[in-house]
């Protein structure tokens, strides 16, 4: 079975500053997907970036962007020019492809709460 | 698109009772996700649908718990003779397909069990 582990139950960074979560995950398969995804205070979740095992090239959205380590089984969010606005908590999520069968549902990490500081 | 909704988006009820739960996808999707999170932990995955046929169940689905798709559209999630355990938040998602595509998620429908 995949787990995903996020180390850190909460950041703090600086308005306008630059934060790293950090996300590992375990599995035995080469083709997958990766997610992360954002959950407001009393709001529902939203994707915010994800990322193809089978590309080498790091996924970006605008300010956010992710480092993937296949071999290390790593994948962080860099978030650039941190608003108020992204305070929330992060979940990172696993997801089969399609090709490898079984359950298609995601396996998220316990996430990490992020809080800007104005 | 109105987005994922969930109905109710909260639900008391004592021990013992049972509680049904509602989801309407975005109408264009197939796949259709139900998921629980309780505090403090990201979401597990119950079960999913493509159109009407249930493909997956999870282990955390006991047999208390029975969800539904008639007709490939909206979804109920059931639980019988509900426990304090049961007490979550249950998320439905919503997709056009599997692999890279987006999981979209409904608001939630937090349940209490008194």
């Amino acid at each position: 079975a995949q787990t995903v582990t996020q180390s850190q139950p909460e950041m703090s960074v600086q308005e306008a500053e630059t934060v790293t979560l950090s996300c590992t995950y375990d599995t035995s398969e080469s083709d997958y997907y990766l997610f992360w995804y954002k959950q407001p205070p009393s709001r529902q979740m939203i994707l915010v970036i994800r990322q193809e095992a089978y590309k080498q090239q790091n996924a970006t959205e605008n300010r956010f962007s992710v480092n993937f380590q296949k071999a290390a089984k790593s994948f962080s969010l860099k978030i650039s020019d941190s608003q108020l606005g992204d305070a929330a908590m992060y979940f990172c999520a696993y997801r089969r492809s399609l090709s490898g069968g079984g359950a298609d549902g995601l396996t998220f990490g316990k996430g990490t709460h992020l809080i800007i500081q104005p | 698109d109105t987005g994922v909704s969930q109905d109710p988006r909260h639900k008391i009820t004592k021990r013992g009772q049972n509680v049904t739960f509602r989801c309407d996808p975005i109408s264009e999707h197939n796949r259709l996700y139900w998921y629980r999170q309780t505090l403090g932990q990201g979401p597990e995955f119950l079960t999913y649908f493509q159109n009407e046929a249930q493909l997956e169940k999870s282990r955390l689905l006991s047999d208390r718990f029975s969800a539904e798709r008639p007709k490939g559209s909206f979804s109920t999630l059931e639980i019988q003779r509900t426990e304090q355990g049961d007490s979550a938040m249950y998320l439905c998602a919503s997709s056009r397909g599997a692999g890279p595509y987006e999981q979209y998620f409904g608001p939630g429908t937090r349940l209490t069990v008194t």
